[in-house]
């Protein structure tokens, strides 16, 4: 069954650095999310994203935040600036439909 | 209000019980509606997508009430596997923004 990867598993990075978390959704999907998890709380939507350009965002989406389908296979969200409050789950999403979501295992981003 | 509300719970039933869940929802999240499953630690998985007219997955039945603005899902016969938090999540317009809410812990005990 086709799935969802994500890499890496665990990042963890010094506050200030940026980071690049990578996501390749299932092959014949076109569209993708970007899902934020801090441990103990709800899954936060970050960004939508089709047809090569992002569909929504949320608040929380502000500009430290990019996404890019460089290729055809990989969807990769960067984080510019890394904040302590950005240590997180990051979970990556893709849709058939725009309605059902299919998610990657997450990446676990620890920002010190 | 919140978008997407749910009781966190626990839950705390025996194995073989009948469990309900209910998720209420504001309009900004009114669309399309589904209850999805976490384990501790893991991806959200999709359990079921949610109709008006109410739909079922083997011990799984999920119904949409949009004069009362609440979704709901009903587990019968629950099984230890069924011990998990349930999501309820909305989506507006185009399915583009997806509201979650913050889950319904269940635990089946044997």
């Amino acid at each position: 069954e086709p799935e969802v990867t994500q890499t890496p598993s665990h990042q963890v990075t010094q506050m200030g650095q940026e980071v690049i978390l990578r996501c390749v959704p299932i092959s014949n999907h076109l569209y993708f999310y970007w899902y934020r998890q801090i441990l103990g709380q709800k899954v936060e939507f970050l960004v939508s994203f089709y047809n090569n350009e992002i569909s929504e965002k949320s608040e929380i989406f502000d500009d430290q935040f990019s996404v890019e389908r460089p290729d055809g296979s990989n969807f990769t969200l960067k984080i510019r600036s890394t904040k302590l409050e950005d240590s997180a789950m990051y979970f990556c999403a893709s849709s058939p439909s725009s309605y059902e979501q299919y998610f990657g295992p997450g990446t676990r981003l620890t920002v010190t | 209000r919140k978008e997407v509300e749910q009781d966190p719970g626990p839950f705390n039933v025996p194995e073989g019980a009948t469990v309900a869940f209910n998720c209420t929802y504001s309009n900004s999240a009114s669309q399309s509606f589904f209850w999805y499953r976490q384990d501790c630690r893991k991806e959200p998985k999709l359990l079921m997508s949610v109709y008006s007219s109410g739909n079922e997955d083997g011990r799984f039945t999920a119904q949409l009430n949009r004069a009362s603005q609440y979704i709901s899902l009903l587990i019968r016969d629950s099984k230890l596997s069924d011990s998990a938090t349930y999501l309820c999540v909305g989506a507006g317009t185009g399915g583009f923004k997806t509201i979650f809410g913050a889950g319904t812990r269940l635990f089946v005990k044997a």
